[in-house]
Parts: structure tokens; sequence; C-alpha cells
């Protein structure tokens, strides 16, 4: 299966701990995109990265979180010092192109529960 | 800002009964829409889009009309299996720039029993 890879499927972390999601896009895809999902609420946008390049972070909390796409290696989501709040199932999508949706890979999901 | 609002879950429906799941958007311009699947252990997929009012996405027997006069993009399918029990997105994003950006619902649980 050559799909988007999404690691660990579920993390749990204590208050003021770091944590780290990572996401294997589709073979090839050079864009992928994180977004968040709170309980009880739709996914929400957070960052849309390009190889090496953050393209729009607009969705990103400004503190504490970082997104990096290295030139080798999966894009990571990082979490500093996390809060209950950060309670949330995140997801990675991937794509060959910056549009196009239906070209839209998704992977299954990290569960982040923060105690 | 733009919003999804979708009919809450869970929905159980026994083999071959008729489907409905209800959506309607909020949206400045006028955005494409979309119906995306999540089935147990699985990656959202699309399961169909509709791009501009009156067009009609279809998919594996879904359905769902994108009407601009009601703001709304309804999911159907007239006879559900067992094998479409997974959770139902629907989503928008405005064209032009910024369209790689997706507006979900809450998503809305479907349960088929034999």
């Amino acid at each position: 299966n050559a799909g988007v890879m999404q690691n660990p499927r579920h993390l749990v972390r204590r208050r003021g701990q770091e944590a780290r999601l990572r996401c294997s896009p589709v073979k090839g895809h050079s864009h992928v995109y994180w977004y968040r999902q709170l309980p009880e609420e739709g996914l929400k946008f957070m960052v849309y990265l390009q190889k090496e390049n953050i393209i729009d972070e607009s969705g990103m909390p400004k503190e504490r979180f970082s997104a990096e796409f290295p030139k080798e290696g999966p894009s990571i989501l990082r979490i500093q010092q996390v809060v209950r709040g950060d309670s949330a199932a995140y997801f990675c999508a991937s794509s060959s192109t910056g549009t196009g949706l239906e070209k839209l890979f998704f992977g299954s999901g990290t569960q982040l529960s923060v105690l | 800002g733009n919003s999804v609002t979708q009919m809450e879950g869970p929905v159980t429906l026994s083999e071959e009964a008729f489907l409905t799941i209800n959506c309607t958007y909020t949206a400045t311009g006028y955005p494409s829409l979309f119906w995306y699947v999540q089935y147990p252990g699985e990656g959202l997929q699309l399961l169909l889009k509709a791009t501009k009012a009156d067009d009609k996405g279809s998919n594996k027997g879904f359905e769902a009309t994108y009407r601009k006069e009601t703001t709304s993009f309804h999911l159907e399918k007239g006879s559900v299996q067992v094998s479409d029990s997974a959770v139902y997105f629907c989503a928008l994003s405005e064209n032009g720039a910024g369209s790689y950006q997706l507006t979900f619902g809450k998503g809305t649980k479907l349960s088929v029993i034999p």
C-alpha cells in the first residue's frame, strides 16, 4: 500500500511534554497538508508545506506548533509543551500538485491524547 | 468565514435502506463541494465532488447535487450495504488561490446492519 502513512496511530503525552507526529506522503508527492480535528468539530486546515518550504501556515497556532517537510524523510508536526486542549486527531494529506483536490490523499490520522 | 454543517450521527440503517446525510454550507464565494468517506482504520477518501451550482456528483451509487439556492449538498444512496459503514465528511473549498484549504463538517458515522 503506497498511501499516506502516519505514525504513531495513537500518542499519549503528559502536559508539558513534546509531541512529534510523522507523515510519509505518497511516493513522489511533494505537497503535504496537516489538518486537526478537535473533539466535536470538523477537520481544520493547519499548514501546507512543499519540500523544504512552508507555503501557508495560516491555520497553525502561533505558539508551540511547528511543521517541517525536509528534503529527505517524512513531514513532522511538532507540538511543544502540550496542553489538554491539544488533544485531537491530526490528519496529514499529500498531493503531487498544489491544486486539484481530487488528487488529495489522506492518512488515517494520529490521535493525540494529553493527560 | 466558511463553514459546513452536517447532520449529527450516528446513523444506523438496515441493509438496502435509503440514505440521506444532510449538509449545508456557508461560504463567501462560490466554492467547490465534496464528500469524503473514512472507512474504519483508513484515511479519508474523496467520494464525490461538484464544482458549480446544479452539478451532480456521483460515485459508488452515492449522489449529491450542488444547490446554491439552499446552500446544500446532501448525500444520498438508494440502497445501502454493510460495506458502506463509515464516517462521511462534507467539505468545501474556495476556488482559486487557497483552493487547497478544505473546510470540513464534523462527520457523520453510518452503521449499516444486515
